[in-house]
């Protein structure tokens, strides 16, 4: 089965810009975890969606925001970009034995 | 808030060296997951322990979940250069997202 798939690998903005970042789970999973990571380090908890509906939200601004379509793939949105928002980016499908991630999407904020 | 610390933040050691790595937490957790992360990439799931004092062993690594539900360790035998990356503990606290640790960088000199 394909894994979970991020898009853009790299994106490059300006302070101030939006970025968007896309996000497909695995196959049949409905759930999808959106993490910050900053600097290689651990991973903050941004927001989670399972069935089209925001489930829980991590203590991020609410500048970060998000969605997901009818076919469980997601949406991340950060408006008003701030330069410590340069981070990698990761989106996990969740079955009852972990998480898989995918390879994430490195955000660089100039 | 639910913090989960790891130690050591870094580890560096000779190739066929021993090493042990702690997760710990103030809190219990339900369940708790180990995945080792490289440059680049998203985390990758190593296992998932359920039950206090469970013990399980995936080749060289064995992985113990405490007898209290509020800590486990992770421990390689014969370190290998491959096994060089980031080390996250990541544990269920009941609350339907996983909290991820402060992470451990582990780096193997040939």
């Amino acid at each position: 089965e394909a894994g979970v798939t991020q898009s853009p690998t790299h994106l490059i903005k300006t302070r101030g810009q939006q970025a968007t970042l896309r996000c497909s789970p695995i196959s049949g999973h409905t759930s999808v975890y959106w993490y910050q990571q900053a600097l290689g380090l651990g991973l903050q908890f941004l927001l989670w969606y399972d069935e089209g509906e925001e489930r829980n939200r991590g203590n991020f601004p609410p500048r970060f925001s998000g969605r997901q379509f009818p076919n469980y793939s997601s949406e991340l949105n950060v408006n008003a970009l701030e330069l410590e928002d340069s981070a990698l980016y990761l989106c996990a499908s969740a079955a009852y034995y972990g998480y898989t991630f995918g390879s994430g999407t490195r955000l660089t904020v100039v | 808030t639910q913090l989960l610390e790891q130690s050591p933040q870094f580890l560096s050691i000779q190739e066929g060296e021993n090493l042990t790595v702690y997760c710990n937490s103030s809190s219990v957790f339900s369940s708790l997951q180990w995945y080792r992360q490289e440059p680049g990439e998203g985390p990758v799931l190593l296992v998932t322990v359920v039950t206090g004092g469970e013990v399980k062993k995936l080749k060289r690594l064995t992985f113990q979940f405490g007898d209290a539900r509020k800590d486990s360790s992770l421990h390689i035998t014969a370190a290998q250069p491959g096994d060089t990356g980031l080390y996250l503990c990541a544990a269920n606290f009941g609350n339907e997202k996983l909290t991820f640790g402060t992470g451990t960088r582990l780096t193997i000199i040939p």
